[in-house]
């Protein structure tokens, strides 16, 4: 049973419009979140996290937002460039975990010139 | 700063047969997460190392074991291998002991069980 889930295997967007990336969650103790960015042949790049405390944390081009009534996060980025091309992984843990990270199973996004 | 690095690249071995993954923290870093992705799956975790103890432990066999040395680099150890152990291995060194939430990840160990 996947307590984190990306459902949207893959999205395609144009140079300099938004990527919108969204993740949901199904444990209601789960109260840190992170999103990764994954490359071809290196491990994920941790990008941006969010506590459970907040709605929104901004990063440069990167903003996610975290409804915790819906269960639901989602990864802004504004303004989008090739070099963004890469699987994004949405990751959750919760307070004793022990350093456990739940990730989603990951949405490609490509961003085309 | 040097970050996480693992060690070998890529590896082949044959079922039934024993392999060690090593991994070296990100300086001063003293937590290392292990984790094994499948391909088109995200990492699950397998075990985490906090000053060379394990501090927590995912859902995998006792076949899979580690190590935490006093320089906090670690190993990955599993026994008696099996098809699907086939999986990219990923390490993750952090800052912290029972709350390591920002993880910083290495390239990662391609194991192929033939």
């Amino acid at each position: 049973d996947q307590q984190v889930k990306q459902n949207s295997p893959s999205l395609s967007v144009q140079e300099g419009r938004i990527s919108i990336l969204n993740c949901d969650y199904t444990n209601s103790m789960f109260d840190y979140f992170l999103w990764y960015k994954k490359y071809p042949a290196e491990g994920p790049t941790f990008l941006i996290s969010i506590s459970s405390i907040k709605d929104k944390n901004e990063d440069g081009r990167f903003t996610v937002f975290l409804n915790k009534s819906a269960k639901h996060l989602s990864l802004h980025i504004v303004p989008s460039q090739p070099g963004d091309s890469a699987v994004y992984f949405c990751a959750a843990s919760t307070m004793g975990s022990q350093g456990n990270l739940i990730f989603g199973k990951g949405t490609k996004l490509s961003v085309k010139p | 700063e040097t970050g996480v690095t693992q060690s070998p690249t890529h590896l082949i071995k044959t079922r039934g047969q024993q392999v060690t993954l090593r991994c070296s923290s990100q300086s001063g870093h003293n937590t290392v997460s292990w984790y094994q992705q499948a391909l088109g799956q995200g990492p699950q975790f397998i075990f985490q190392y906090y000053r060379e103890e394990e501090n927590g432990r995912g859902n995998f066999p006792p076949r899979f074991s580690g190590l935490q040395f006093p320089n906090y680099s670690s190993e990955l150890n599993v026994n008696a291998l099996e098809l699907d152990d086939s999986a990219l291995y990923l390490c993750a060194s952090s800052l912290g002991g029972v709350r390591s939430d920002t993880q910083y990840f290495g390239p990662g160990t391609r194991l192929t069980v033939l």
